[in-house]
């Protein structure tokens, strides 16, 4: 049991709509990131915040954007979907090691 | 670049026939490398860091070494239960936790 959950567990949106999706972790870790995994592929870093404040981002446009609160729940926003946003999007939290990263279960977005 | 690549793509063993998994990886300045499972659907489950060339680690089955260029993830008499897809990745930067995936290799164990 990692203590990262999401919401929701599957979506499925049109091509020009914009979504949400919720991560929340356990109490006192103040890294969250957020990865798209494509079908087949590995996950891709989209960008990471700490202490609600961005502190890395990957190749991704500005139409993906996120928050992190101070209970410690983030959201990833992605703007204008295109056919290609259609991936597995997971958020990970730092573990009990000094460098581990503990994913949750993802949110299966489909664009049509 | 970063970059991470796993051999084989896809590897079927039968019930108790031993086999290891390669990842090869370019980075500067090495952190950490990690090894994570992945059944469909889900996400990825952490098994091993590992921090610098000769370390080993053991769980179960699963034994992860480290050299300076590649990652071997070894099984030892898998199960079916063992069937998953096994992720390796990298972690480079000083002040991130940025992680840098390989593909993956799909492990299918057959009874």
């Amino acid at each position: 049991e990692t203590g990262v959950t999401q919401s929701p567990t599957h979506l499925i949106k049109t091509r020009g709509q914009q979504v949400t999706l919720r991560c929340s972790s356990q109490s006192g870790h103040n890294t969250v990131s957020w990865y798209q995994q494509a079908l087949g592929q590995g996950p891709q870093f989209i960008f990471q915040y700490y202490r609600e404040e961005e502190n890395g981002r990957g190749n991704f446009p500005p139409r993906f954007s996120g928050l992190q609160f101070p209970n410690y729940s983030s959201e990833l926003n992605v703007n204008a979907l295109e056919l290609d946003d259609s991936a597995l999007y997971l958020c990970a939290t730092e573990g009990q090691g000094a460098l581990e990263q503990y994913f949750g279960p993802g949110t299966r977005l489909t664009v049509t | 670049e970063d970059q991470v690549t796993q051999s084989p793509e896809a590897l079927r063993l039968q019930e108790g026939e031993s086999s290891s998994l390669n990842c090869s990886y370019t980075v500067s300045g090495l952190r950490g490398l990690f090894w994570y499972r992945q059944d469909p659907g889900k996400g990825p489950e952490f098994l091993f860091t590992l921090y610098s060339a000769g370390e080993e680690k053991e769980k179960e089955r699963l034994k992860a070494t480290l050299t300076k260029k590649e990652s071997f993830l070894h099984i030892t008499a898998p199960k079916p239960e063992d069937s998953a897809t096994y992720l390796c990745a990298v972690q480079a930067p000083a002040g991130s936790y940025q992680l840098t995936f390989g593909k993956g290799t799909k492990l299918s164990v057959i009874p």
